[in-house]
């Protein structure tokens, strides 16, 4: 069973619209949570990092909530742009002394339409 | 400042052949990552390493696969005697310091590798 699960797999919207990313880890003790963008053919790039005590963190159009008792994490974009068409990475992780090893999910496929 | 630089971008070998993958980390970051992408699946990491030093390849096959980071030049993935199953992007991170809190890494565009 992955580590990192996210839904859904894909989503299409119009552009101007607003869309909600969903995260749900396993992994335990927990270190850190990011959301990462990549682009097809592209590496991930870092969107937002949150540790185990914050509970939202924002970049311009991005907003990340963590919930760390129940695992779950969200990534809300605002007001989509064409530009958005990614694929959207939770990524975690674990404990202090190896959390430089990143346990990435699936991510989703957002494909954003004039 | 350049990013993270991966060549090449796209590499064709046989079955059998050697796979050679070079990252050059960001000005001023010594520690490299590197990480194996299946089609239609999520980054696995495969090693940390600072220069001249391996300090975890616990994602690494135990056969085949090897890296290493210089004290010169740039970190190089190695897989010997290609297979089908070897087939995937090779994505190589750097990171300036071992910040114990966030280990922001920062990725290169990767390195396709299409075994026939």
């Amino acid at each position: 069973k992955n580590q990192v699960e996210q839904s859904p797999q894909s989503l299409i919207i119009l552009e101007g619209k607003n869309c909600t990313l969903q995260c749900n880890y396993t992994v335990s003790p927990f270190s850190n949570l990011r959301w990462y963008k990549q682009d097809t053919g592209r590496g991930p790039v870092s969107l937002t990092i949150m540790t185990f005590s914050e509970n939202t963190k924002s970049n311009r159009r991005y907003t990340a909530t963590l919930d760390a008792d129940t695992k779950q994490s969200s990534l809300h974009i605002t007001a989509s742009q064409l530009s958005d068409s990614a694929s959207y990475i939770c990524v975690v992780s674990d404990k202090e002394d190896s959390s430089y090893k990143l346990i990435f999910g699936s991510g989703t496929r957002l494909l954003v339409r004039p | 400042n350049a990013g993270v630089m991966q060549n090449p971008r796209h590499l064709v070998r046989r079955r059998g052949q050697e796979a050679r993958l070079r990252c050059s980390p960001m000005k001023g970051h010594s520690h490299v990552y590197w990480y194996r992408q299946l089609p239609e699946e999520g980054l696995k990491f495969m090693v940390y390493l600072q220069k001249e030093n391996i300090i975890d390849e616990s994602g690494m096959p135990k056969e085949r696969f090897s890296a290493e980071f210089p004290k010169e030049g740039p970190s190089i993935l190695r897989i010997q005697q290609v297979v089908r199953g070897d087939s995937a992007a090779y994505f190589c991170a750097s990171s300036r310091t071992r910040d114990r809190t966030t280990y922001e890494q920062y990725f290169g565009p990767g390195t396709r590798l299409t075994v026939t």
